[in-house]
């Protein structure tokens, strides 16, 4: 089966460490982008990181500089290291992949989901 | 960063009703926008890619329009598996953003 699963998550203190895994099945892992998107009790959706396929990376500001994406093809799978965690960084992590159009100009979209990690940061 | 600004925020509305939802962006975005429905407890599921392409699986009841800076998804005769959250998202550039979020509840 298609599929993303989550691990790693859980309760750590402010200003903690916590890594998060991505594990996939039954599809060709290192043709895809994949992405973290992550989201807090009662909120929106918020776009967390990005890598692709060469490895190249992409974070919003709130998390720039605090969080890394990894991955590991021979594995299957891609990680996302959380230093100097704070409050506001609790939420549902969701694991996603990056599908693209077959056009001149590709468009990305997420067509495939995690069932979601929480993470919690509190003392 | 490219803002998208969903509305109205929520709404009411009956099974068999005609729903729209609007998503602006904040900049030219052309087509690269899409749409996804998240039901409460659930990873959020994908409905509309590049602004009007319907994903398969998705019932033909959803459809989305537009480019540029101004898009719509339409729901065509809402259905009770219907009543969720949906969100636009843009990919226009690397650094990815998503609408507020539209709530649709029931009447």
């Amino acid at each position: 089966e298609v599929q993303l699963v989550e691990s790693g998550g859980g309760l750590v203190q402010p200003g903690g460490s916590l890594r998060l895994s991505c594990a996939a099945s039954a599809f060709t892992f290192r043709d895809y982008d994949m992405v973290w998107v992550r989201q807090a009790t009662g909120k929106g959706l918020e776009w967390v990181s990005t890598i692709g396929t060469a490895g190249d990376t992409y974070y919003p500001d709130s998390v720039k500089g605090r969080f890394t994406i990894s991955r590991d093809d021979a594995k299957n799978s891609f990680y996302l290291q959380m230093n100097s965690l704070r409050a506001g960084d609790t939420a549902v992590y969701y694991c996603a992949r990056e599908q693209y159009t077959s056009s001149w100009t590709p468009a990305g979209y997420l067509d495939l989901w995690g069932r979601g990690i929480l993470v919690t940061v509190s003392s | 960063d490219i803002q998208l600004t969903q509305s109205p925020s929520s709404l009411s509305a009956s099974v068999g009703d005609r729903v729209t939802i609007s998503c602006r962006a904040s900049q030219i975005i052309t087509t690269y926008l899409n749409w996804y429905q998240q039901t409460p407890g659930k990873a959020p599921k994908l409905l509309i890619y590049a602004a009007s392409n319907l994903q398969r699986g998705v019932p033909s009841r959803f459809s989305g329009s537009g480019s540029g800076t101004d898009f719509t998804l339409t729901i065509n005769s809402l259905q009770p598996e219907d009543f969720a959250t949906y969100y636009c998202q843009q990919s226009y550039n690397n650094i990815r953003t998503f609408g507020q979020g539209t709530a649709v509840e029931i009447k």
